[in-house]
């Protein structure tokens, strides 16, 4: 089945210390998406790829970046994570800028100590 | 500020009866409307969608109104099934293309339907 794939679904990183998450698809979807969804808060799109494309929300964080080096797979960085960075991150996947549906994974979870 | 808005954080039926999810929006320049599913442990999943150029959208046992001029619309979900037990997310998005792809969702209900 076509499908949003997130690695890890869990992270657990310290204060200060780098931390990946990963993102592939198996749609063929020109446009993927990272949102960052706190506790009890609605998701937050914090950037979006269209291909190789890169494209920043205003208020996403400099802390915040990421890569797509190919169709298949997008990365979240955050260079160093603070306890307000602990939330789910969830990468959707769109056929592109026209096509309304966007396409969830299962999420990461990351939790900063 | 919250552009899209989910007053109810949850909402609890019994199988069989019409559960009825609302949701609100401020930005008239939305002109799409999504509802997606959340299971726990899951990813959101599409469940129904609207155009602004229609009030009603049915599918199966999922229904969505829109009330342009309220700028309000709800999911009607007839019979309900303890399946259904989620969080309903309410989203929205601006004019195709462009900058306006990006989806803003409200905070979610949590709906329970109870055997």
């Amino acid at each position: 089945d076509a499908m949003v794939i997130q690695n890890p679904r869990y992270q657990v990183t310290q204060f200060g210390k780098p931390v990946t998450l990963s993102c592939s698809q198996t749609l063929n979807h020109n446009v993927m998406y990272w949102y960052q969804q706190k506790s009890s808060q609605a998701p937050k799109l914090l950037f979006h790829y269209y291909d190789k494309d890169f494209n920043n929300e205003a208020d996403t964080p400099d802390n915040f970046q990421s890569r797509r080096p190919n169709t298949s797979f997008c990365f979240l960085d955050i260079r160093s994570p603070g306890l307000g960075d602990a939330a789910m991150y969830l990468c959707a996947t769109s056929r592109d800028l026209t096509k309304r549906e966007q396409f969830f994974g299962p999420g990461t979870r990351l939790t900063v100590l | 500020d919250q552009q899209v808005k989910q007053n109810s954080p949850s909402l609890s039926v019994q199988e069989g009866r019409i559960s009825i999810l609302n949701c609100d929006y401020t930005n008239s320049m939305f002109d799409y409307f999504l509802w997606y599913k959340k299971y726990p442990a899951e990813g959101p999943t599409f469940l129904i969608s609207i155009s602004s150029i229609k009030d009603k959208n049915e599918d199966g046992r999922f229904t969505v109104f829109l009330n342009k001029s309220a700028k309000h619309l709800s999911l009607h979900i007839v019979p309900s099934q303890p399946g259904d037990s989620a969080v309903y997310f309410c989203a929205a998005q601006g004019r195709s293309g462009g900058s306006n792809y990006k989806l803003t969702f409200g905070k979610g209900t949590l709906l329970t339907v109870n055997p």
